[in-house]
């Protein structure tokens, strides 16, 4: 159990539906990332948070957006959804780890994921 | 932009042998963070080991070692005495130094024969 949850695990729904997948980051963890992993695709990054704010961005559409909010739990909103947007989608969250030469050294720990089901 | 190639699809290794899974990034950046995790068929992301660029020493976890050649940017991880657990999809990722997302390579399915 890496600390990290996420709820639902399992979601189908329909085209041109909008989903709500939530994360719990582990205890004291400032980071949440999201990740999406389609078939027999690897992971791509989609958003980062710290603190509560947006980090990085990677190869998120623009029907898809989350936030961050002061508990630290981190919510990825997917509209107008597509039959490709199917995947698991896994959110990470990373301390602040130890420091070298200014740089964290924090380790990203996934949660169970969110398989999604586009009909 | 940084990357990292995973050139083995798929490999097999008979129970209580020796398995070595290839992986080579390419960056621009002295110091970064390299990971294998593993994927079972639970789906769930489980951290292998950890390797960090600054150090020569290569990482060890138990059965798990890497071959890490940082000049050569090649991270291998070698899994000792295999076991049916072990059976898994395995991913190398990278990590710059300043709380930045991972890379992953494409992935190793890796099968454990009895």
């Amino acid at each position: 159990d890496s600390g990290v949850t996420q709820t639902p695990k399992h979601l189908i729904t329909a085209t041109g539906q909008r989903v709500t997948l939530r994360c719990s980051p582990r205890s004291g963890d400032l980071s949440v990332y999201w990740y999406q992993q389609s078939l027999d695709q690897g992971l791509q990054f989609l958003i980062q948070y710290y603190n509560g704010e947006e980090r990085a961005k990677g190869n998120i559409l623009e029907r898809f957006s989350a936030q961050q909010f002061p508990d630290l739990h981190s919510e990825l909103n997917l509209s107008s959804l597509e039959l490709g947007d199917s995947a698991l989608y896994f959110c990470a969250s990373s301390g602040e780890g130890t420091t070298f030469r200014g740089a964290s050294t924090d380790t990203q720990y996934f949660g169970p994921g969110t398989r999604l089901t586009v009909l | 932009a940084q990357t990292v190639t995973q050139s083995q699809p798929e490999m097999s290794v008979q129970e209580a042998e020796t398995v070595t899974l290839s992986c080579t990034y390419d960056t621009s950046e002295s110091d970064y963070y390299l990971f294998w995790y593993k994927q079972p068929p639970s789906r769930q992301m489980i951290l292998v080991i950890r390797q960090e660029a600054y150090k020569q020493q290569n990482a060890t976890e138990n059965r798990f070692s890497v071959n890490f050649q940082k000049a050569a940017k090649s991270f291998s991880l070698k899994i000792s005495d295999s076991q049916l657990g072990d059976a898994a999809m395995y991913f190398c990722a990278y990590r710059s130094p300043t709380r930045t997302p991972l890379v992953f390579g494409k992935g190793t399915r890796l099968s454990v024969i009895a």
